[in-house]
């Protein structure tokens, strides 16, 4: 069955680093998606994208964050300069719309702000 | 927008025992309603949904009820086996496209052997 894979697992940055974390979404996926989990708490929707360009932001994806699809199976998240609450677990999800409105999720980028 | 509330935060049963996990929701546009299991350290996995046209949906142990008037959904475990120990999530959202959940605070399983 195919999954959403993410790279790296684990990233730990300083404080004011660029980080980008990546996302391979299922190949007939055309919505894409990052979420975000604080430890110990509940998931929460960063961005959604489609046809290359964003379609639904929340008040977390402030002008720090971007995301972007270099190729046709890559999606990345950007966090511009990285501060201490950003650490958190880091979600890419996919679905197809055309089929279902089912989001499969990836397993997740541990990101690490020291 | 949508606001989604989950009960209880924390669930402890004795294996064989029965669990409910209950949510409301907000938005009466909502007609999507997916829960995930989260295991410890791993991704948020569906283990079953249900849409607004239909008041009950069954998958072996897992069951999941909709009311649509009140505006809320359960998510019912018979049988509990120590491997469904786990945190639960719900989400409500509306269908088509680009659609975002609203994940619920979820809650914290836990099956005694």
């Amino acid at each position: 069955e195919p999954e959403v894979t993410q790279t790296p697992s684990h990233q730990v940055t300083q404080m004011g680093q660029e980080v980008i974390l990546r996302c391979v979404p299922i190949s007939n996926h055309l919505y894409f998606y990052w979420y975000r989990q604080i430890l110990g708490q509940k998931v929460e929707f960063l961005v959604s994208f489609y046809n290359n360009e964003i379609s639904e932001k929340s008040e977390i994806f402030d002008d720090q964050f971007s995301v972007e699809r270099p190729d046709g199976s890559n999606f990345t998240l950007k966090i511009r300069s990285t501060k201490l609450e950003d650490s958190a677990m880091y979600f890419c999800a996919s679905s197809d719309p055309l089929g279902t409105d089912t989001q499969y999720f990836g397993p997740g980028t541990r990101l690490t702000v020291l | 927008g949508e606001n989604v509330e989950q009960h209880p935060s924390t669930l402890s049963v004795q294996e064989g025992d029965s669990a409910v996990i209950k949510c409301t929701y907000s938005d009466s546009a909502s007609n999507y309603f997916p829960w995930y299991k989260q295991e410890l350290g791993k991704r948020p996995q569906l283990i079953i949904d249900i849409r607004s046209n239909v008041g009950e949906k069954k998958d072996q142990r897992i069951a999941v009820t909709l009311n649509k008037t009140a505006k809320h959904f359960s998510l019912h475990i018979t049988e509990t086996q120590p491997e469904d120990s786990a945190v639960y999530f719900c989400a409500a959202s509306a269908s088509g496209g680009s659609y975002i959940p609203t994940f619920g605070r979820g809650t914290s399983l836990i099956v005694h052997p």
